[in-house]
């Protein structure tokens, strides 16, 4: 059974960009959430989808957002980037809140 | 005061050894997570309990739901067995809070 897949592994955005991430969930998982680990804050929670609707929300600006396929796979976007968003992001699936299979994320670096 | 608080932070210990980590949160949860993460970022879900304990191979996890308190204890530690351990509480409204981790080395 394939896990969780994140793409890409890494990326170089310019400040003021924008960036879209992508996460393949467990095949069944219909939970989707999203984390930002960076050094200084460590994990933080982002967002979490369920169906195609998103349940539980972050204390993250609205620059953050995402959404959820009908396959489960679940984008997340930042736009206008800053500086402080250079984080590793991860994303995490699972049935419906049991424990959580996470990818192995990807690492963003804003210039 | 952050909602999860891990002790230590830092911790070195021989092969071999008993170690406990410990996770104290002040807000009422409906599940308590231990996570495992490797340098590269890889994280592994280790427990996931509301009550009691949970065992799975050398790693043991128990909560006390009352104290809000819980603990991961390894026993016959190995140097494989460094990573950073963190632990994280689903709140009721369901936000997943994290601890800031702590960093175990086990020496050879």
């Amino acid at each position: 059974k394939a896990g969780v897949t994140q793409t890409p592994r890494y990326l170089i955005k310019t400040r003021g960009q924008q960036v879209t991430l992508s996460c393949s969930p467990i095949s069944g998982h219909r939970s989707v959430s999203w984390y930002q680990q960076t050094p200084g804050q460590g994990l933080q929670f982002l967002f979490e989808y369920f169906s195609e609707t998103q349940r539980n929300k972050g204390n993250f600006p609205g620059r953050f957002s995402g959404r959820q396929f009908s396959n489960s796979r679940s984008e997340m976007n930042v736009s206008t980037l800053e500086l402080g968003d250079s984080a590793l992001y991860l994303c995490a699936s699972s049935l419906d809140r049991e424990a959580q299979a996470f990818g192995s994320g990807t690492r963003l670096t804003v210039v | 005061k952050n909602e999860v608080e891990q002790s230590p932070q830092n911790l070195t210990a021989q092969e071999g050894e008993f170690i406990t980590i410990n996770c104290s949160y002040s807000v009422g949860i409906s599940a308590l997570h231990w996570l495992q993460q490797h340098p590269g970022g890889g994280i592994v879900s280790l427990f996931m309990l509301s009550s009691g304990k949970k065992k799975h191979g050398r790693l043991i996890a128990t909560i006390n739901i009352q104290e809000k308190h819980s603990s991961l204890h390894i026993t016959a530690s190995h140097p494989r067995d460094s990573a950073v351990y963190i632990c994280a509480v689903r709140e009721y409204g369901n936000k997943l809070v994290f601890g800031a981790g702590t960093i175990l080395r086990v020496k050879s």
